[in-house]
């Protein structure tokens, strides 16, 4: 039983275009929400995280917005480089719980020069 | 600064063979994990380790076992290895960083069990 539901498994998107990642989820007990990037042949590595307290975090290109209401957040990467090829996941972890965080399936970006 | 150290890189197992991966970080971390990765799966956790001397399962932990030697050190033993067992596995350590939890990766180990 997946928890938190990414999509799309697959997006290529051109240079400079905006790319899209949605994550949905169940349990309203998730207080934490972050987003983790991996490159081939690497560890994923925190790229940004939110708490449910805010809408929206930006940190350079890379964009947070939360939907506590309809419980979806996405990652939103402004100016796609070919750089930012990699896999992305989404993750949430429940109230308290240091050990849990659990993570979506992943999605594939492809940027094209 | 080489953060959290896995090795072998790679293995391949027959069913049956044991055999225990390693990792070790260097960053104070009082909390460490180990992950497995599979296509479509995402990242599902196996066991953790709040502190030395603890563990705890995570969500798949049947055919594995863990020691937590020390503070820097996790491994994860696969007793008699199965083919769905054929992963790529992730140690990992972490630091609250405010917000929340942050996880530091090692590299991965690619384990096939033929």
């Amino acid at each position: 039983q997946q928890q938190v539901k990414q999509s799309p498994q697959s997006l290529i998107v051109q240079k400079g275009g905006i790319s899209i990642i949605n994550c949905a989820y169940e349990n309203t007990a998730f207080d934490y929400f972050p987003w983790y990037q991996q490159f081939p042949g690497k560890g994923p590595a925190l790229l940004i995280a939110i708490r449910p307290d805010v809408s929206e975090k930006k940190e350079g290109r890379f964009t947070i917005s939360f939907n506590k209401s309809a419980k979806q957040f996405s990652l939103h990467i402004m100016d796609s480089q070919p750089g930012d090829s990699a896999t992305y996941f989404c993750a949430a972890r429940v109230t308290g719980s240091a050990r849990q965080l659990t993570f979506g399936s992943g999605t594939q970006l492809t940027v094209l020069p | 600064n080489a953060g959290v150290t896995q090795t072998p890189k790679f293995q391949v197992l027959k069913t049956g063979q044991s055999m225990t991966l390693q990792c070790a970080q260097d960053m104070n971390h009082n909390s460490m994990y180990w992950y497995r990765q599979d296509p479509g799966m995402g990242l599902r956790l196996i066991y953790y380790s709040a502190s030395e001397g603890t563990t705890d399962k995570g969500e798949v932990p049947n055919g594995y076992n863990v020691s937590r030697l020390n503070k820097r050190e996790f491994s994860l033993r696969l007793e008699s290895a199965a083919p769905s067992q054929t992963s790529v596995y992730f140690c990992a350590s972490s630091e609250n960083v405010g917000v929340g939890e942050k996880l530091f990766f090692g590299s991965g180990t690619q384990l096939s069990v033929l």
